[in-house]
């Protein structure tokens, strides 16, 4: 059973506006959050993390959001650019550094 | 800095085969990871290896197995493929005390 889920497997914005993916996780254990990006033919790179001891954290135009009472977090990317057009995955980490990922979230972003 | 580089990049196996997939990173990184990535289920796990000289079981490990002779290369096999095994395979490696995984390029392998 995923542990990790990314419900949206895509989304689609217009170049400028606001782009938000959403996560959800079942195990409270978990204590480390990441983001990743793909593109294709390559591999993920590592976006933007949060720990589970904070509630937002901002890296130029891209924000990560936990609550984890509701056991979710969201990427915000402001303004949405042609070169966000990738694969998103969420991932989660618990105490031994081991990761779980959602199934991804395909963003577009058009003209 | 190369980081970590997956060869083959591509392979096309027929059932029954044997195969090794290669990775090896030049960053001393201590803890490795084989991830396979399938369309609808994200990364699953398939084996860990904290340091060199031990290794461990992931999300689904059955029908892997890998070997951590030193701290650079974390080769992954297939003792006999299976038509399920067509994936996308990814290494990563994270240096110790952070949380970020680096992951190399990916191997597509397709099993007839």
């Amino acid at each position: 059973d995923q542990q990790v889920k990314q419900n949206s497997p895509s989304l689609s914005v217009q170049e400028g506006r606001i782009s938000i993916l959403n996560c959800d996780y079942t195990n409270s254990m978990f204590d480390y959050f990441l983001w990743y990006k793909k593109y294709p033919a390559e591999g993920p790179t590592f976006l933007i993390s949060i720990s589970s001891i904070k509630d937002k954290n901002e890296d130029g135009r891209f924000t990560v959001f936990l609550n984890k009472s509701a056991k979710h977090l969201s990427l915000h990317i402001v303004p949405s650019q042609p070169g966000d057009s990738a694969v998103y995955f969420c991932a989660a980490s618990d105490s031994w550094g081991k990761l779980q990922f959602g199934a991804g979230t395909q963003v577009v972003v058009t003209p | 800095t190369a980081g970590i580089t997956q060869a083959p990049t591509s392979q096309i196996l027929a059932a029954g085969r044997s195969m090794t997939l290669r990775c090896t990173q030049d960053m001393r990184h201590n803890a490795m990871y084989w991830y396979r990535q399938d369309l609808g289920l994200g990364l699953r796990l398939i084996h860990y290896s904290n340091t060199a000289g031990t290794t461990g079981k992931g999300e689904v490990p059955d029908g892997y197995s890998v070997s951590r002779a030193n701290t650079d290369d974390f080769p992954l096999t297939l003792a006999s493929a299976v038509p399920s095994q067509t994936s996308v395979y990814f290494c990563a490696s994270i240096a110790s005390g952070f949380n970020e995984q680096f992951f190399g390029p990916g191997t597509r392998l397709t099993v007839l």
